[in-house]
């Protein structure tokens, strides 16, 4: 059952922590990315990846990092650095081109306590 | 810089009715626009996927269309069910955007009351 997970479905964070969100697929894409939603708005690119080893930012790309280590693997870590992180994540993926579509994952929702 | 706008923000409809939803974006420069579903609290669900040579696409009750010289597309629900509420998203990916980036509209809220 092919899809993109992403782990945990809710997470909170107390000030000064960093904290890292899980995302996999098993989609074969070599692409994938993170975005925000925050409400009222539409979706925001935090960074992406086309290939291992390798990855971009994106917009808002300001207090969070990443790594890509495996095709199937792309975490997101919000750091202290990121002062209003309370937001929905979401992971998706792509076959690298420019036609192709996006899958996303289930999202994590984050909260700053 | 692309931006791309959802009108309306929020639609609620009577069971059965047909409905549209429009979409809009600045830069004709784009190689696709992708349709999306999200119910609250969850991921997004691609519907449709239109590429800038293509005029629609149709899947079951869906139908998107796309007139890029004007900077449009439409999502055209045929016999509308309560099923079918949810945050409703288009976002288009630039001819100019470097790794495959997206750009959202800001949504339309579909309720349908049965």
């Amino acid at each position: 059952d092919g899809g993109i997970t992403q782990s945990p479905k809710y997470l909170f964070r107390k000030e000064g922590q960093n904290v890292t969100l899980s995302c996999e697929q098993n989609l074969n894409h070599d692409a994938m990315y993170w975005y925000r939603q925050d409400p009222g708005q539409g979706l925001r690119l935090i960074y992406y990846s086309q290939i291992v080893n390798d990855f971009q930012k994106g917009d808002i790309a300001e207090g969070y990092s990443v790594s890509r280590e495996k095709k199937e693997s792309f975490p997101l870590t919000v750091t202290s650095a990121q002062k209003n992180p309370t937001a929905f994540y979401l992971c998706a993926s792509s076959i690298v081109g420019a036609y192709n579509e996006q899958f996303f994952g289930p999202g994590t929702r984050l909260t700053v306590l | 810089k692309q931006e791309v706008t959802q009108i309306p923000a929020a639609l609620s409809v009577p069971e059965g009715e047909n409905l549209v939803l429009n979409c809009s974006f600045t830069d004709s420069a784009i190689y696709n626009l992708q349709w999306f579903r999200q119910d609250p609290g969850k991921g997004l669900t691609s519907l449709l996927l239109i590429q800038s040579s293509q005029r629609e696409q149709t899947s079951g009750r869906l139908n998107a269309s796309l007139d890029k010289s004007s900077g449009r597309s439409t999502l055209y629900i045929a016999a509308s069910q309560p099923g079918d509420s949810a945050t409703y998203l288009c976002a288009v990916r630039g001819a100019y955007n470097q790794g495959g980036k997206l750009i959202f509209g800001q949504g339309t809220e579909l309720s349908v009351k049965p």
